[in-house]
């Protein structure tokens, strides 16, 4: 079954702590990229990659990181959390770069720092 | 700045009734508008990807249509049901890049 994961679905944390959430697709897929889900707003994006060992920074990449060792993983990690990066993560990713592929979410990370 | 509104911001409506909404985004350098569903507690699924002008999709009771000049897309739902009940997302492309500008979602409740 064609899927994207992430882990964990559920975080509270505290302000300083580092933490990785990890995605992982399954169905060869070139680009990935992560975003996060605030109220009020769209969808916006953190970090891509069109491929393995190749980032870029998305709409909001202050304070997050990301690696592209492996096709199949994309790592999200936050150095130093601070509460304004309490929000809902989603991992996605498309068959390869372009506006013309469609997005598959992975099931999203709900992260809260306190 | 590429800027996706969505309308109404939420809606609720009858089991059995039609309904429509609209997303709207600027018609310069267009290249693809995306329509997703999210159920609560659930990840987006992509309904539909759409280039060109004209364009309609069709997927059981739930279409698209695309008008690139003037910048705006409306899905239509036919005989809502309860499980229709969800957030519609649409997203534009930003040039010929792969980066997607989400609007926030139009939120439709169907009662039964």
């Amino acid at each position: 079954e064609a899927q994207v994961t992430q882990n964990p679905r559920y975080l509270i944390t505290v302000t300083g702590k580092k933490l990785t959430v990890t995605c992982s697709q399954n169905m060869n897929h070139e680009y990935m990229s992560w975003y996060r889900q605030d109220p009020g707003l769209g969808l916006r994006q953190i970090y891509y990659s069109m491929n393995v060992e190749v980032t870029d920074k998305g709409d909001v990449p202050e304070g997050y990181k990301v690696s592209r060792k492996e096709k199949r993983n994309f790592p999200l990690i936050l150095e130093s959390p601070s509460p304004n990066q309490t929000s809902l993560y989603f991992c996605a990713t498309q068959l390869r770069a372009g506006p013309f592929y469609e997005q598959y979410f992975g099931p999203g990370t709900r992260l809260t720092v306190t | 700045i590429l800027n996706v509104e969505q309308s109404p911001q939420s809606l609720h409506v009858q089991e059995g009734d039609s309904t429509n909404f609209t997303c709207s985004f600027p018609s310069s350098n267009f290249y693809a508008l995306h329509w997703y569903r999210w159920e609560t507690a659930k990840s987006p699924e992509a309904l539909f990807v759409m280039t060109l002008n004209g364009d309609e999709k069709k997927k059981g009771r739930i279409s698209a249509t695309l008008n690139t000049k003037e910048g705006y897309s409306y899905l239509y739902i036919k005989g809502s049901q309860p499980e229709d009940s969800a957030t519609y997302l649409c997203a534009s492309s930003m040039g010929n890049t792969d980066k997607l500008i989400f609007g926030t979602g139009t939120r439709l409740q169907v009662f039964p």
